[in-house]
């Protein structure tokens, strides 16, 4: 069955780093694009940025851009999220996300069950 | 950005109830529209893709409709597992975007 398993969540100051791992299993991993999507609390759901599936082309939400970044090793089965800079408002569970495409639509058919990032001094 | 707006963002209803949602795109977007049920705690999970499609496994009580701007989701007879918070996204553009949500709750 299909999985993902998130983790690298904590408590880090403002200014700091963390790198996300997104562990995946009962699929071959090395032909899905892969997302991050995220949620602050109480709000809602906020993509992040995505990963083609041979990590050729990645792209990020502008609230993020020259701060994150993705990248997979499709060797280990394994999606990462370098945050760099972090900040008060990067504060969210952090959910990895499968892309499936049924003829030219796509959409986000497993997600893992997420890793809380808080940003605070 | 393709902005997506949800009506509305919260409603009540009763166990067996008939309930609709709507989400309108700033653009038109074809059919590349998704919905997720998310419970408390929980991850999201997909719904309807391309608008109309039933994702495996989920029951027929929901439907989803629409093209272009405005789409609809659909809940026939409302059960217990159902009063959750729902989400549109649009995957027309790479950048995907999400709706704001709609919480529905028990009456």
């Amino acid at each position: 069955q299909v999985q993902l398993v998130e983790s690298g969540g904590g408590v880090v100051q403002p200014g700091k780093s963390l790198r996300l791992s997104c562990a995946a299993s009962g699929f071959t991993f090395s032909n899905y694009g892969m997302h991050w999507v995220r949620q602050a609390p109480g709000k809602g759901l906020e993509w992040v940025a995505v990963i083609w599936d041979d990590g050729s082309n990645e792209f990020y939400a502008d609230s993020v851009k020259g701060r994150f970044t993705i990248s997979r090793d499709n060797s280990k089965n394994t999606l990462y999220l370098q945050m760099n800079t972090l900040r008060a408002e990067d504060t969210a569970v952090y959910y990895c996300a499968r892309i499936n495409t049924v003829m030219v639509e796509y959409f986000f058919d497993y997600w893992g069950q997420g890793t809380l990032v808080t940003v605070s001094s | 950005d393709i902005q997506m707006t949800q009506s509305p963002s919260s409603l009540s209803a009763y166990i067996g109830d008939r309930v609709i949602i709507t989400c309108r795109a700033s653009q038109s977007i074809g059919r590349s529209l998704n919905w997720y049920r998310q419970k408390p705690g929980k991850a999201p999970n997909l719904l309807i893709y391309a608008a109309s499609s039933l994702e495996s496994g989920v029951p027929s009580r929901f439907s989803g409709s629409g093209s272009g701007t405005d789409f609809t989701l659909t809940i026939s007879n409302l059960q217990p597992e159902d009063f959750a918070t729902y989400y549109c996204q649009q995957s027309y553009h790479t950048l995907v975007t999400f709706g704001q949500g709609t919480k529905v709750e028990i009456e």
